[in-house]
């Protein structure tokens, strides 16, 4: 079965940082880009980062640049997305996202559960 | 920037009615070369992460029922549930993959009256 299992969110004060995981399975993990979109409460998708099958590619929102770092271990099946300096603004649920194919010019055929950030004091 | 913009913001209709939702886009995202255009269609239900329904703006995803279709070309697109059924409530996103930022409509959320 295809799989993306998100870990790492939690409470953090603004300021601080957090790295999310995401485990995937179920396909060769290697042949396909990857990108994280978060949801805050009651709102809509907003897409966050993206990473090409090698990670050479990475593309990002204005929002998040100078902040947000996403890499992947191919050797792991992993995905990550480091957060620095967090905002409140950045309370959201993320989720891991599968392109369909190796580069970004494609749709998010798959979605992991997500795992919610709330940045608070 | 390509702004999506969907409308409307919210529809109640009753079981077996036709639900059209649109989505119009600040620039084309009709790629003349391959002449397909970069639009796709998710269906989020509550609780759930998004679930792809459409791509290439009329493909429907393997497993999407019949009754969902895409339509509409360059910045205007139309997502129709032909007959609406109870497992059809959710909100839904149109997003363009044509350039980046990747961006996402504002989704339109559908009730049973």
């Amino acid at each position: 079965e295809v799989q993306l299992v998100e870990s790492g969110g939690g409470l953090v004060q603004p300021g601080g940082s957090l790295r999310l995981s995401c485990a995937a399975s179920g396909f060769t993990f290697t042949t396909y880009a990857m990108n994280w979109v978060r949801q805050a409460p009651g709102k809509g998708l907003e897409w966050v980062s993206y990473i090409s099958d090698t990670g050479t590619t990475i593309y990002q929102a204005d929002s998040v640049k100078g902040r947000f770092t996403i890499s992947r271990d191919n050797a792991k099946n992993s995905l990550y997305l480091h957060m620095n300096s967090l905002r409140d603004e950045d309370t959201a649920v993320y989720y891991c996202v599968r392109h369909r194919g190796g580069t970004w010019d494609d749709v998010f055929d798959i979605w992991g559960q997500g795992t919610m950030v709330t940045v608070s004091s | 920037d390509i702004v999506m913009t969907q409308s409307p913001d919210s529809l109640a209709l009753s079981l077996g009615e036709r639900a059209t939702i649109n989505c119009k886009s600040s620039q084309t995202v009709l790629y003349s070369f391959s002449n397909k255009n970069y639009l796709a269609w998710y269906q989020q239900k509550p609780g759930q992460p998004p679930k792809l329904l459409i791509y290439w703006a009329s493909t429907r995803e393997s497993g999407v029922p019949d009754r969902f279709s895409g339509s509409g070309s360059g910045t205007d697109f139309t997502l129709t549930i032909t007959s609406l059924q109870a497992e059809d409530v959710a909100v839904y996103y149109c997003q363009q993959y044509y350039n980046t930022p990747l961006t996402f409509g504002g989704g339109t959320k559908v009730e049973i009256k």
